[in-house]
């Protein structure tokens, strides 16, 4: 069955330091991939994706998202996270079609 | 630019009652989208429409009923509200399969 993981539930980083958040799928084939922020009371918002081509894919707010096909793996990094950047983020995957699949999401703390 | 809007933002209702969530899209986008989610399950698609005139089963359907009313809506009813349906309730859309979904801000719905 096709299923999206996002490993860790919490995680908690200093205002300044780098930030890596998780994300693998089981696919049979290359997925489309997306990270989604979410702020408290509000919806999601996208930050990336990927179709195809470059495998290093720039997003908004200064993140970026490396694709591994050999790890079905799609992380998400920001080199100096700030307070505004304390927030849920869901990896999402999807193949032709309709149908996106989001993982469990990953609450991230920022610590002063 | 109000993207998509749902409507209610809040909604409170006892086992049994009926409830219809309404969702709008000022973006001219085919495929449209409803999602819930409640914590730790990240968000699980209820029903989709890929275009006006069509709806599909998502992963969660049972309990719900949707209609594509035209191109800029798309509403999602509950016909006999269980407890097992309080959770916040997600509207989205995308011009076409595979391109980013656009999401509102959610509708929180409790059920007594």
């Amino acid at each position: 069955a096709q299923s999206v993981t996002q490993p860790d539930i919490h995680i908690t980083v200093s205002e300044g330091a780098s930030l890596e958040l998780r994300c693998n799928y089981s696919y049979g084939a290359t997925p489309y991939l997306f990270w989604y922020v979410q702020s408290p009371g509000q919806g999601l918002q996208l930050l990336l994706k990927y179709f195809s081509g470059d495998t290093l894919v720039q997003g908004i707010k200064g993140f970026e998202a490396e694709f591994k096909r050999s790890q079905s793996s799609f992380n998400l990094r920001k080199p100096s996270v700030h307070w505004s950047d304390a927030a849920e983020y869901f990896c999402a995957v999807g193949l032709s079609g309709n149908k996106l699949t989001f993982g469990g999401g990953t609450r991230v703390l920022v610590k002063p | 630019n109000a993207g998509v809007t749902q409507t209610p933002k809040f909604q409170v209702l006892k086992t049994g009652q009926s409830m219809t969530l309404q969702c709008a899209q000022d973006m001219n986008h085919n495929s449209m989208y409803w999602y819930r989610q409640d914590p730790g399950m990240g968000l699980r698609l209820i029903y989709y429409s890929a275009s006006e005139g069509t709806t599909d089963k998502g992963e969660v359907p049972n309990g719900y009923n949707v209609s594509r009313l035209n191109k800029r809506e798309f509403s999602l009813r509950l016909e006999s509200a269980a407890p097992s349906q309080t959770s916040v309730y997600f509207c989205a859309s995308s011009e076409k399969p595979n391109q980013p979904q656009h999401f509102g801000d959610g509708t929180r719905l409790s059920i007594l």
